[in-house]
């Protein structure tokens, strides 16, 4: 299967301690996107990268919470000191960047903060 | 400020019925809309889209029609069938919709097709 992958599919972190959410996009894919989705809401987008670039951040809280995709690896959505409220489903989606090109998503990552 | 509204939490249908999922936008900047299928503990599933120079667009079982004077857009299932059981999303993209070329979506609705 050529999806999206997303790892791990379930996280459990307490109060103050660090998440890092990883996503590998489809084979042939350039372009990454995080999306929040909390409890009985549609989906929030967070942020769009580039290989090595942050395109759009305008979804992204301004603190703790930190996106990259190295030239090299999977994309990488770190949240730190998290909180209670910081626990939701985090979506990965790629796409090929062509014009209406539509997204492919991953499996989400289940991210519980006790 | 929600921009893409869909304003049906849940639908119940017959199978072999049609279902018709709405769902309405406010921003005028958005020129593609997709819809997207979701089960449970999964990730959401691309299932067809339109652009805006379009009114219609159909894919076996599914069509999606666009009123762009009204903002409004729709997803027609039929025959439903009861793996259509789902939530369904509704989706925006433009210039100011979710990101350069990110997606503005709705809340959802809970198809329930009834055998």
């Amino acid at each position: 299967n050529a999806g999206v992958m997303q790892n791990p599919r379930h996280l459990v972190r307490r109060r103050g301690q660090e998440a890092r959410l990883r996503c590998s996009p489809m084979k042939g894919h350039s372009h990454v996107y995080w999306y929040r989705q909390l409890p009985e809401e549609g989906l929030k987008f967070m942020v769009y990268l580039q290989k090595e670039n942050i395109i759009d951040e305008s979804g992204m809280p301004k603190e703790r919470f930190s996106a990259e995709f190295p030239k090299e690896g999977p994309s990488i959505l770190r949240i730190q000191q998290v909180v209670r409220g910081d626990s939701a489903a985090y979506f990965c989606a790629s796409s090929a960047g062509t014009d209406n090109s539509p997204l492919h998503f991953g499996n989400g990552t289940r991210l519980t903060v006790t | 400020d929600q921009q893409v509204k869909q304003n049906s939490p849940s639908l119940s249908v017959q199978e072999g019925r049609i279902s018709i999922l709405n769902c309405d936008y406010t921003n005028s900047m958005f020129d593609y809309f997709l819809w997207y299928k979701k089960y449970p503990a999964e990730g959401p599933t691309f299932l067809i889209s339109i652009s805006s120079i379009k009114d219609k667009n159909e894919d076996g079982r599914f069509t999606v029609f666009l009123n762009k004077s009204a903002k409004h857009l729709s997803l027609h299932i039929v025959p439903s069938q009861p793996g259509d059981s789902a939530v369904y999303f509704c989706a925006a993209s433009g210039r100011s919709g979710g990101g350069a070329d990110g997606l503005t979506f709705g809340k959802g609705t809970h198809l329930i097709i009834q055998p």
